[in-house]
């Protein structure tokens, strides 16, 4: 039973490019989680998305970045125009559709890195 | 607003010697309550969880958590330390919302040393 994937792992971009960041729930998931990771900082929640659906972006940078789910694919997280200061760890979570939809699993991260 | 609060940034203890992780929590409702572990440049690893059950939660690798209502506390504990524990620990607090627990609230993780 595969985990949270994400792709790529390391992503390196120069100032003003695009990023695109990658994440596969869990098999039989379908609510996905955004977070970043700030150097020496704790993790901050980004978005929440549902199938087709985002539910709650409050915590997403006004500009450059938009994040969604596809009903088929994974959900990708966009970041345009690329700064230094968006270099971070990125985290995917999932967590089921019932039962118990708190307990978020993770992937292993995306670091971006912005030259 | 939910909040969590880890007492100590860094922790340092010997191999074989009990560990203490301290975290208290602010909430308006019955919270949810989590600890995660994450290995340097790794990704974060659900060591237990608390949902208004049984006060006193066990977790993967011999941890353990105490929820204190009265201290608004869920500090982490293992009796003995292993080499293998050494990580940063995220105390963490599910926002309600709508009344389906969504986002995550992080505290500021505790870097946890072990001394052979």
């Amino acid at each position: 039973n595969a985990g949270v994937m994400q792709n790529p792992r390391h992503l390196v971009r120069r100032r003003g490019q695009e990023a695109r960041l990658r994440c596969s729930p869990m098999k039989g998931h379908s609510h996905v989680y955004w977070y970043r990771q700030l150097p020496e900082e704790g993790l901050k929640f980004m978005v929440y998305l549902q199938k087709e659906n985002i539910i709650d972006e409050s915590g997403m940078p006004k500009e450059r970045f938009s994040a969604e789910f596809p009903k088929e694919g994974p959900s990708i997280l966009r970041i345009q125009q690329v700064v230094r200061g968006d270099s971070a760890a990125y985290f995917c979570a999932s967590s089921r559709d019932r039962g118990n939809p708190d307990t978020q699993y993770f992937g292993p991260g995306t670091r971006l890195t912005v030259l | 607003a939910q909040s969590v609060t880890q007492l100590d940034s860094h922790v340092s203890v010997s191999e074989g010697t009990p560990v203490l992780l301290r975290c208290n929590y602010s909430s308006s409702y019955s919270p949810s309550l989590f600890w995660y572990v994450q290995h340097p440049n790794k990704g974060l690893q659900l060591l237990l969880k608390y949902t208004s059950a049984a006060t006193l939660v066990k977790g993967i690798n011999g941890f353990e958590a105490e929820f204190k209502k009265s201290e608004t506390s869920f500090h982490l504990t293992k009796p003995s330390a292993h080499m293998s524990d050494a990580a940063e620990y995220f105390c963490v607090v599910s926002e309600e919302y709508g009344g389906a627990t969504n986002k995550l609230i992080f505290g500021t993780g505790t870097l946890l040393a072990v001394q052979p």
